[in-house]
C-alpha cells in the first residue's frame, strides 16, 4: 500500500522567514496531494492541494511543488507569521482508493517572534 | 453555511464497551469518510461511504463498522473497546466518492472530531 514520509517532524523559524516541509510517497499511481493544517485541539483544515497534472500551485503565501518522477512534494510557506504555528500534514491518495488518503506523520511548525 | 459536524465532542468509555459516533456532512455532500487519529500521528483511514454503500475500508478489525443514512449522515460503531482505540475520530465530507484505479480523489473537509478515551 501507499507509504507517505514527511520531514522534518519539527520546524522552528523566525517570523518573516520561509518554511519548507517535504513529503515522499511510494505509490507511483497517486495523483492527488493535499496539505492540511491542524491547530491544537482543532480539525485538520485543507490549506492547499495539487493534482498530478501540474507541477506547482500557489495561493498567496503558500505554495506546493510536485515532482512525480522523484515521487516527492513540498509545502512552502513564505513570510511566516505566528498564526502559521500548527501541525502540518501531507497526504496522498493510494491506487484504487477512491477518496482514501494516506497521511504523513506531521510537522510541528513553530514561528517565533 | 454549516461545515461538517460530529457528535459527541468527547466520550469516555471503559474496555469492552461499545461506542457510536455520529457525523453530518456538508450540505450537498454525499460521501463520508472516517479516520482515526492517534495522538502525535496523522489520521488513518477507516471507512468511506457513498450513497449508503461502503466504498473503501482501511486496515481495521471487524470491531469497527459504519453505515450511512439516506440523508448522508453517518455513524461509526466500535465494539469491544480496547485501550488502543483511544483517539480522535474524524469524519471527512466530500461531494463525490472519487474513483478507483488511476481515477480522481475528491477534496475532503474534516469535522471537529470526537475525542474517545478508553479506560
Amino acid at each position: 500500500g501507499e507509504n507517505v514520509e514527511q520531514h522534518p517532524s519539527t520546524l522552528s523559524v523566525q517570523e518573516g522567514d520561509s518554511a519548507v516541509i517535504k513529503c515522499t510517497y511510494s505509490d507511483s499511481a497517486s495523483n492527488y496531494f493535499p496539505w492540511y493544517k491542524q491547530e491544537l485541539g482543532k480539525r485538520p483544515q485543507l490549506i492547499i492541494d495539487i493534482r498530478s497534472n501540474v507541477g506547482e500551485k500557489k495561493d498567496q503565501r503558500i505554495a506546493v511543488t510536485l515532482n512525480k518522477t522523484a515521487k516527492h512534494f513540498s509545502l512552502h510557506i513564505t513570510e511566516t507569521q505566528p498564526e502559521d504555528s500548527a501541525v502540518y500534514f501531507c497526504a496522498a491518495n493510494p491506487t484504487g482508493g477512491g477518496n482514501k488518503l494516506t497521511f504523513g506523520t506531521g510537522t510541528q511548525l513553530k514561528v517565533e517572534l | 453555511d454549516a461545515g461538517v459536524t460530529q457528535s459527541p465532542t468527547h466520550l469516555i468509555k471503559t474496555r469492552g464497551q461499545q461506542v457510536t459516533l455520529r457525523c453530518s456532512p456538508i450540505s450537498g455532500h454525499k460521501s463520508v469518510s472516517w479516520y482515526q487519529q492517534v495522538l502525535g500521528q496523522g489520521p488513518q483511514f477507516i471507512f468511506q461511504y457513498y450513497e449508503k454503500e461502503e466504498r473503501g475500508r482501511g486496515n481495521f478489525p471487524d470491531r469497527f463498522s459504519a453505515r450511512q443514512f439516506p440523508n448522508y449522515s453517518s455513524e461509526l460503531n466500535v465494539n469491544a473497546l480496547l485501550l488502543g482505540d483511544s483517539a480522535l475520530y474524524l469524519c471527512a465530507s466530500s461531494l463525490s466518492p472519487g474513483t478507483s484505479g488511476r481515477g480522481s480523489t475528491d477534496t475532503q473537509y474534516f469535522g471537529p472530531g470526537t475525542r474517545l478515551t478508553v479506560l
